[in-house]
């Protein structure tokens, strides 16, 4: 089973809200990944989890926050954000941190700030 | 950083017949490259990926070819069929200390026309 379930599918929040994006995966990888895509974009790497340790923040802002509660869990906790950060939120997980390690994708989340 | 370049940015065939599409990496040290197909609203989904020490790889009607030399990989997709319409993204990634990361190309759009 290659099963990454992100919900929800769809979210719309106001720029002063406080929302959260959940994510789960159950093949025992130890490596999670959220990524951001914006329309006709490939994928934006945003933070690397390894072993629940934040191991990469590619310089995103504070306004974006990752928690790893457990291997099998992700959460991204959106606060006071901006209508650019409108897009598709992906997570993902593989079994290692490492090249060479397949990536699996999640269905990924749909934000609208408004 | 690494650096991946892909073309056709579109590319429109008729359906039976080949599509090959092309991408270029700047790091020597890259050393795995998978290809990802993402329909329309849709998760990226791993179709095919190669690592450094191969130099072609096949799935039924998709295969990758890697000159290591020349840093460049191409995806061929033989008999195209209409749901094989989607955006395709190559990528590269190389170790690196305990991190990961996954550079994209910038994608093409296949369409495949009945």
């Amino acid at each position: 089973d290659t099963e990454v379930t992100q919900t929800p599918k769809h979210l719309v929040m106001g720029m002063t809200n406080k929302k959260s994006l959940k994510c789960e995966q159950h093949m025992g990888h130890r490596a999670m990944y959220w990524y951001k895509q914006k329309a006709k974009k490939p994928p934006e790497l945003m933070f690397v989890y390894s072993y629940e340790k934040l191991s990469i923040n590619e310089s995103v802002p504070s306004r974006f926050s990752p928690e790893c509660p457990n291997s099998s869990l992700l959460n991204l906790h959106l606060h006071a954000l901006q209508p650019e950060d409108s897009a598709l939120y992906l997570c993902a997980s593989s079994q290692r941190d490492g090249s060479g390690n397949t990536i699996y994708f999640g269905e990924g989340s749909w934000l609208t700030v408004v | 950083g690494e650096n991946v370049e892909q073309h056709p940015s579109t590319l429109s065939v008729q359906e039976g017949d080949s599509a090959v599409i092309k991408c270029t990496y700047s790091d020597s040290a890259s050393n795995y490259f998978p290809w990802y197909k993402q329909e329309l609203g849709k998760r990226p989904q791993l179709i095919i990926d190669i690592r450094s020490n191969v130099g072609e790889k096949k799935d039924q009607r998709i295969a990758v070819t890697l000159n290591k030399t020349a840093k460049h990989f191409s995806l061929h997709i033989t008999e195209t069929q209409p749901e094989d319409s989607a955006v395709y993204f190559c990528a590269a990634s190389r170790s690196g200390g305990s991190n990961y990361k996954l550079t994209f190309g910038k994608g093409t759009l296949l369409t495949v026309n009945p």
